[in-house]
């Protein structure tokens, strides 16, 4: 069965470093680009950037650039967002997900996701 | 880049169609052929209902249908049924390796 399985629940506090997961499997992780979206409490869904495993090779929406660090250990099939410098806009849920073969015209398969919850 | 605009929600009664819509530029929705849409019922992960405009995921009755003209892309599913109430997702290539999603439709099967 391909999915995606993410890391549990965190809550941090503000300028705290922050590190989540996504594990991969049931299928070949170095073949699909990965994408990470957030969802603000009662908000929808936003683009975080995505990578692909197989080299690395990231790209971020502008409006994360600078702001998280995507990365992907291919050799335990598994990728990550890290934060360095947490703030209270950075409680969301936090979503992974598996794009197409095609380069990433879709999201084919999600993570169940990962609640992050900064607060004093 | 700003979200894709899609009605805050939509209603339809068992049996009809609705039909959301997902309104972006020619830099993004009209651009390209790549818009897909997402359903996620409450508390649950988002799923793919639709790719590459009109495309179905395998598993995904034949009641959701999807198209575009010109910056605008529609979802939409005839005979609701009580299962399809969820949030809805509209999501489109904005060139690139960005992309951007829609700010979300609460669909309600009255």
């Amino acid at each position: 069965e391909v999915q995606l399985v993410q890391s549990g629940t965190e809550v941090k506090k503000p300028g705290e470093s922050l590190k989540i997961s996504c594990k991969g499997s049931g299928y070949s992780f170095t073949s699909h680009w990965i994408a990470w979206a957030r969802q603000m409490p009662g908000k929808g869904l936003e683009w975080m950037g995505i990578i692909y495993p197989r080299d690395s090779d990231t790209r971020y929406s502008p409006s994360f650039q600078g702001q998280v660090t995507i990365s992907a250990d291919k050799s335990i099939s598994t990728a990550y967002v890290q934060w360095n410098n947490l703030k209270a806009s950075d409680t969301a849920m936090y979503y992974c997900a598996r794009c197409d073969t095609g380069g990433c015209h879709s999201l084919e398969i999600w993570g169940q996701g990962t609640m992050v919850t900064v607060s004093s | 880049q700003s979200a894709l605009t899609q009605p805050r929600s939509v209603s339809g009664s068992p049996g009809q169609s609705v039909t959301i819509s997902c309104t972006g530029t020619s830099s993004d929705v009209g651009g390209y052929t790549y818009v897909s849409w997402y359903q996620q019922h409450p508390g649950k992960a988002p799923k793919l209902v639709m790719y590459n405009v009109n495309k179905r995921p395998s598993g995904v009755p034949d009641r959701f249908s999807g198209s575009k003209s010109g910056n605008t892309a529609s979802l939409t599913i005839s005979g609701l049924q009580a299962e399809d109430e969820a949030d809805y997702y509209c999501c489109a290539y904005a060139g690139s390796y960005t992309w951007v999603f829609g700010g979300g439709t609460r669909l309600t099967v009255l």
